[in-house]
């Protein structure tokens, strides 16, 4: 089985333009998350989706906006990048639900972002 | 308080020696843990998950949970200079599913 999938792997954006990135959970994942890792610290949540509802939000600002689709993918959009907007994005999925092991976290490859 | 602590710096271990990284975390209620392998430039990689108290073994890999004292470690028998890279505690909050990081423990086996 295919595991997290993301795109772009690698681009570079100018200061305030927007980006969208984008991510296919593992087959029979429901469940969608975003983070942003910045260099030397531990991912950042952004964002949680479960059967195409938002269920967290992290503390960034409303130029951070995702949505989760009917084939349970995901897109996670910035508006007026700035510099500080450069860091590694990683899509995570889960089965979701309320059991242990049904909310054990796996991670696609991550997009590399750029803001220049 | 940081919701995930793991203080120590850089940790260098002799191939096949035991390389022991630690962990501290704030959330009493807190019922998930993982442990996740990152190497440069890549993205974290599940190698562990632990719900109870005590150890949990997975080949070399033993994590150990102690929620009394809200303390996750792991360690790595026979260090293998591929077990270079930087290790990330995390901890599963319910509700918006999210994990909480660590600011991550680089581990560097010399040959």
């Amino acid at each position: 089985d295919a595991g997290v999938t993301q795109s772009p792997t690698h681009l570079i954006k100018t200061r305030g333009q927007h980006v969208t990135l984008r991510c296919s959970p593992i087959s029979g994942h429901k469940s969608v998350s975003w983070y942003q890792q910045v260099l030397g610290q531990g991912p950042q949540f952004i964002f949680q989706y479960y059967e195409k509802e938002e269920r967290g939000r992290g503390n960034f600002p409303d130029r951070f906006s995702a949505r989760q689709f009917p084939n349970y993918s995901s897109e996670l959009n910035v508006n007026a990048l700035l510099l500080g907007d450069s860091a590694l994005y990683l899509c995570a999925s889960s089965l979701g639900g309320w059991s242990l092991t049904g909310n054990t976290i796996y991670f696609g490859e991550g997009s590399w972002l750029t803001v220049v | 308080q940081k919701e995930v602590e793991q203080n120590s710096g850089p940790l260098s271990v002799p191939e096949g020696a035991i390389a022991s990284l630690n962990c501290t975390y704030s959330d009493r209620v807190s019922q998930s843990f993982f442990w996740y392998r990152q190497y440069s430039g890549k993205s974290p990689e599940l190698i562990m998950s632990i719900y109870s108290n005590g150890d949990k073994e997975d080949g070399r890999f033993t994590a150990q949970l102690n929620k009394a004292s809200q303390y996750v470690s792991l360690l790595i028998r026979d260090s293998q200079p591929s077990d270079s890279a930087t290790y990330l505690c995390a901890v599963l909050y319910y509700g918006n599913n999210r994990l909480a990081f660590g600011k991550g423990n680089q581990v560097v086996v010399i040959p």
